[in-house]
């Protein structure tokens, strides 16, 4: 069975920018989470979609955000960028009935 | 908010055993995890045990859980080179509506010498 994939693995945008990352994650999985991951405030939730439907997001303004697809698969957005936003961009799976997240290898987005 | 604590290097004799510590703070948590993370990787799920075990062992892997101190820890045994990494204590917290989300600790970087 695939992993999660994440694309594009790296890149570079400026500042006021705005950018999309994308998630596919593990076939069956319904529920994508995000995390961000800094060198300084370490991982990050940023927000989780089952169905379709964010079910929960963590304290990050309202220039981040997320939707999931019928297929699961999920993109989120960030906005008006900052070079602060520089960060990895985490996304993980989980199934229905089993908590366990499963993380792909991440999107390095670097802001200039 | 939930916080978890991890102290933040560990140096270790290729062959010998490592012990990684963590402390957590969610005495709601059902799972806790153990995550590693390569350089310029993603996170690799490496065990987790539930809330009402003491410990878990696989292969090469113990993990060890006190409820009571809200301690967690992970023992490597034999380690080798291939274990230097950033390894990652996780907590789950609960939103309601069947969702988790994770809170991690800021990670130790075990350094395993030849």
């Amino acid at each position: 069975k695939a992993g999660v994939t994440q694309t594009p693995r790296y890149l570079i945008k400026t500042r006021g920018q705005q950018v999309t990352l994308s998630c596919s994650p593990i076939s069956g999985h319904r529920s994508v989470s995000w995390y961000q991951q800094t060198p300084g405030q370490g991982l990050q939730f940023l927000f989780e979609y089952f169905s379709e439907t964010q079910r929960n997001k963590g304290n990050f303004p309202g220039r981040f955000s997320g939707r999931q697809f019928s297929n699961s698969r999920s993109e989120m957005n960030v906005s008006t960028l900052e070079l602060g936003d520089s960060a990895l961009y985490l996304c993980a799976s989980s199934g229905q009935l089993q908590e366990t997240q499963y993380f792909g290898p991440g999107t390095r987005l670097l802001v200039l | 908010g939930e916080d978890v604590e991890q102290s933040l290097f560990l140096s270790v004799r290729e062959g010998d055993s490592s012990v990684i510590n963590c402390t957590y703070t969610d005495s709601s948590s059902t799972y806790l995890y153990w995550y590693k993370q390569e350089p310029g990787a993603g996170l690799q799920l490496l065990t987790y045990i539930f809330s009402n075990m003491d410990m878990k062992q696989d292969q090469r892997l113990t993990v060890l859980l006190n409820k009571k101190d809200k301690h967690l820890s992970l023992r490597i045994a034999d380690t080798q080179t291939g274990d230097s990494a950033i390894y990652f204590c996780a907590e789950e917290e609960g939103s309601g509506a069947g969702s988790y989300q994770l809170t991690f600790g800021k990670g130790t970087k075990l350094s395993v010498i030849p």
